[in-house]
């Protein structure tokens, strides 16, 4: 199975921060990599695609990056509606697997 | 408008069954895989396995594979995951997940679009 590693695992920031998640795949994945927010109760949300595709709907303060063994979220500018868990998701081979999450907090 | 409807919550004791229900809407059933995820209380996601309605051909996690059944209804355009034994460590809240692109032998790599709202299933004596 194709291990994510997230990092960090917990981050906290002020609103209007930029704020960068990792994540690292075990081995080479490509760009078969996506990014889901999810917030408390609630399912989880597609972000990001192939690595750098924004889902539509998605505001363009989210961007995604990276090939082969590393990628990374970057959120330009935290808006208050951003704070929540970050998920990475492998989809170069089965088991589908995901990341452990990142959890975004208010500073 | 693309939509995922699962059934209510669930209270079980150990060793009863159980089969919990996504009905998909907007979107072709039969042409499009629809998959599970796990999220044990407090912890992440885990992809449990997918299945496309239109012939039913399934693929299982390994560490899902034996211990649940995934099934679809292509007449009501509904997927199923089913226990026939459940554990305490069988507590969770379960999604199910539609993807819209194809998947093969080895990989869906389509991310999933689509979520229904879950469903919290607690195993307690």
């Amino acid at each position: 199975d194709i291990q994510m590693t997230q990092s960090p695992s917990s981050v906290s920031a002020s609103v209007g921060d930029r704020v960068t998640i990792t994540c690292r795949a075990s081995q080479h994945i490509s760009s078969w990599l996506a990014w889901y927010q999810q917030k408390p109760g609630k399912a989880p949300k597609l972000l990001i695609y192939a690595a750098s595709s924004l889902q539509s709907g998605v505001p363009s303060r989210f961007s995604g990056s990276g090939f082969g063994t590393d990628f990374t979220l970057t959120i330009s500018s935290l808006q208050p509606e951003d704070f929540a868990t970050y998920y990475c998701q492998q989809a170069d081979s089965f088991p589908i697997t995901f990341g452990q999450g990142t959890r975004l907090e208010i500073k | 408008e693309v939509q995922l409807v699962q059934s209510g919550a669930e209270v079980k004791k150990p060793g009863e069954s159980l089969k919990i229900s996504c009905k998909g809407s907007g979107y072709t059933f039969t042409n499009n895989w629809i998959g599970w995820v796990r999220q044990m209380p407090g912890k992440g996601l885990e992809w449990m396995g997918i299945i496309y309605p239109g012939d039913s051909d399934t693929k299982y996690s390994p560490s899902f594979q034996g211990q649940v059944t995934i099934s679809a209804d292509k007449s009501i355009s509904t997927a199923y995951l089913q226990w026939s034994s459940l554990k305490a460590s069988d507590t969770a809240m379960y999604f199910c997940a539609l993807t819209l692109g194809d998947c093969s032998s080895s990989t869906c790599y389509s991310p999933f679009e689509y979520w229904g709202q879950g469903i919290l299933v607690t195993v307690s004596s």
